[in-house]
């Protein structure tokens, strides 16, 4: 099984900030890397995939980087409405077990 | 606009069968750019996949979960559904389901709001 270890747990910033999350697997999974936004009460939100690419409708405050077992998801000009869990999901493995990070809170300071 | 109804119940009974639909708001579900997908999230805890269906049938599984869940899809009716057997408490969760799209990277690109199920007695 492919193992995914997001750091920090837990986060807190200011608005205006920026902020980097760093999600770590546990063998290469190339560009398989997806990022997610939720909301406490929602359901999670795309927000990059293949590692860097920008889902439709997110702002370009959103970006995310790297490639084999290193990655992050960095946001310029920390926004209230971000202020979320923020989790990683590779999807390199077979269909049968695409696994997520434990999640990144990301709260006002 | 693609909406997602999640129905089932919301109280499950230790032992017993978890049965969850998934209605899809489209003209069809029988497209080879997706698949079919849930996902639940425990009470404060993070998210965790269960499985994925094709519109061929083609199932995947958890194999944490493999032996007590079956995933099916009914492409007339645009549904699919999750079965849990043998439940106990530790499958009280938030159960969601997902479009996976698979363009470039499979990613889950939309998702249910979200259907809460507690496994209690």
């Amino acid at each position: 099984d492919i193992q995914m270890t997001q750091s920090p747990s837990s986060l807190s910033a200011s608005i205006g900030d920026k902020v980097t999350i760093t999600c770590r697997a546990s063998q290469s999974i190339k560009n398989y890397l997806n990022w997610y936004q939720q909301k406490p009460g929602q359901a999670p939100k795309l927000l990059i995939y293949a590692a860097v690419s920008l889902q439709s409708e997110v702002p370009s405050r959103f970006s995310g980087g790297g490639s084999g077992t290193d990655f992050t998801l960095s946001i310029t000009g920390l926004q209230p409405d971000d202020f979320a869990t923020y989790y990683c999901q590779q999807t390199y493995s077979t269909p049968d077990m695409y696994t997520f990070g434990q999640g990144t809170k990301l709260e006002i300071k | 606009q693609l909406q997602f109804l999640e129905s089932g119940p919301g109280l499950v009974k230790p032992a017993e069968t978890l049965s969850l639909t998934c209605t899809v708001s489209l003209d069809s579900i029988s497209g080879t750019s997706y698949y079919w997908a849930w996902i639940r999230q425990p009470p404060g805890k993070g998210l965790e996949w269960i499985g994925n269906i094709h519109h061929t049938e083609s199932t995947y599984y958890n194999p944490s979960l493999k032996s007590r869940v079956t995933i099916s899809i009914d492409t007339s009716k645009k549904q699919f559904s999750l079965r849990l057997r043998s439940v106990t408490a530790a499958d009280t969760a938030i159960y969601f389901c997902a479009r996976v799209r698979v363009f470039m990277i499979p990613s889950i690109d939309f998702w249910g709001q979200g259907l809460p199920v507690i496994v209690s007695s």
